[in-house]
């Protein structure tokens, strides 16, 4: 079955940094999208994304966030200047519609020092 | 917002036994889904339920959109059922997921 692929599974980076996690969605879906998870707190929306542009966006994803569909395949999201309070778990998901299902990949663990 | 609140937040079983899961939301949404976090932290979809009742094996969920309300259904439950189980609501194109249920399964 398909799956979508993230990586890497786990990234610590020291606090100011830049970094960049990547998601591989299921080939035919065309909505992606992002959510964080504090450790011990549940899932956050961050942001959708469709045709090549952000279709939605929480509170949470502001002017230190954004995403990029690179080429075909990857689906990326740049966290700017890394704050201690941006270390979670963060969650690519695909879905092949908005009224189907959407999947998840099994994350990325950001840890920032 | 919406608000997405879940009951009970934690629930302890012995295998075997069945137990239903509740998911509460403040206003009309779109789409609903279930998913399991196991111990692992992935996030597994179980179901797709914006209204309706569906069976998967052991599992069931039935949503009621003119209620503001889905349940899930576990049915002799084993150890590998524990985790926290979401659920996650559409509206306006964003998306809110529940406080979760914790479910613990002795053997």
């Amino acid at each position: 079955e398909p799956e979508v692929t993230q990586t890497p599974s786990h990234q610590v980076t020291q606090m100011g940094q830049e970094v960049i996690l990547r998601c591989v969605p299921i080939s035919n879906h065309l909505y992606f999208y992002w959510y964080r998870q504090i450790l011990g707190q549940k899932v956050e929306f961050l942001v959708s994304f469709y045709n090549n542009e952000i279709s939605e966006k929480s509170e949470i994803f502001d002017d230190q966030f954004s995403v990029e569909r690179p080429d075909g395949s990857n689906f990326t999201l740049k966290i700017r200047s890394t704050k201690l309070e941006d270390s979670a778990m963060y969650f690519c998901a695909s879905s092949e519609d908005r009224a189907q299902p959407q999947h998840f990949g099994d994350g990325t663990r950001l840890s920032i020092l | 917002g919406i608000q997405v609140e879940q009951s009970p937040p934690d629930l302890i079983l012995q295998e075997g036994a069945n137990s239903t899961l509740r998911c509460n939301f403040s206003d009309s949404v779109n789409n609903l889904q279930w998913f399991h976090q196991n111990p692992w932290g992935q996030l597994i979809n179980l179901f797709y339920i914006p209204s309706g009742t569906k069976q998967n094996g052991r599992l069931s969920a039935t949503t009621v959109a003119t209620e503001r309300y889905s349940l899930l259904y576990i049915s002799s439950s084993q150890t590998t059922d524990s985790g926290v189980y979401f659920c996650a609501v559409e509206r306006g194109n964003q998306f809110y997921f529940g406080t979760g249920t914790s479910l613990t399964v002795i053997p």
